[in-house]
């Protein structure tokens, strides 16, 4: 069955320094795989989508991610966190092109 | 992007009472709207999928009669929880797509708190 991995629970980061949020898919065929952001008391928000067009995807607000097939990730980034980028990040997968598998979601804090 | 509205954002209801959810995309036709639950510390759950004119599909373990969803126009798709118990309680948010599930726009969600 697909299933969707995120490592980290919570991810602490500072103001200004790099954002890693780790995401591991199980697809036994090529994935469409997406990052989504939800901020408190807000729907779902789409930053980013891979569709086999291009292994390296940006997205709003100065993230990205990139799809390594040889490790079955899809990493999220962002080279300088802001305050605002404090949020719950879910890496979803699509199966079936119309039902959507969640990881648990990666909390996101930026101290000052 | 589409908007998606949900409402109301957050309820509390009394044990055994009905609650109802709605989902209305307001700026697109959605063709298949989505209803997940979110279980804290866990992650989205998919529940059911519905398409406008149809039957609901649910998914394995959830009791379609208990979680009656209705999808009776290309932008509304309600979901009503019937006999709500305090295990009901949770964040229960929709998603709506206008074909093929390439993007999905989703709803603000709604804390169901059932006493």
């Amino acid at each position: 069955a697909q299933s969707v991995t995120q490592l980290d629970s919570h991810v602490s980061v500072s103001e200004g320094t790099p954002v890693l949020l780790r995401c591991n898919y199980s697809s036994s065929y090529s994935p469409s795989l997406f990052w989504y952001v939800q901020h408190p008391n807000k729907g779902l928000q789409l930053l980013l989508k891979y569709t086999s067009a291009a292994t390296l995807v940006k997205g709003i607000n100065g993230f990205e991610a990139e799809f390594k097939k040889s490790e079955t990730s899809f990493h999220l980034t962002k080279p300088s966190a802001h305050m605002s980028d404090a949020a719950e990040y879910f890496c979803v997968d699509v199966y079936n092109t119309d039902k959507l598998i969640f990881g648990t979601g990666t909390r996101l804090q930026v101290f000052p | 992007g589409a908007v998606v509205s949900q409402h109301p954002s957050r309820v509390i209801c009394k044990s055994g009472t009905s609650v109802k959810i709605e989902c209305r995309s307001l700026d697109f036709q959605a063709t298949t709207m989505f209803w997940y639950r979110q279980f804290p510390k866990q992650s989205l759950m998919l529940m059911a999928t519905s398409n406008e004119g149809s039957k609901a599909t649910y998914e394995q373990g959830v009791e379609k009669d208990k979680f009656l969803i209705n999808h009776a126009s290309l932008t509304l798709s309600t979901l009503t929880v019937t006999s709500a118990h305090p295990e009901d309680s949770s964040f229960y948010i929709c998603s709506a797509a206008r074909q093929s599930n390439t993007e999905a726009f989703f709803g603000q969600g709604t804390r169901l708190t059932v006493v």
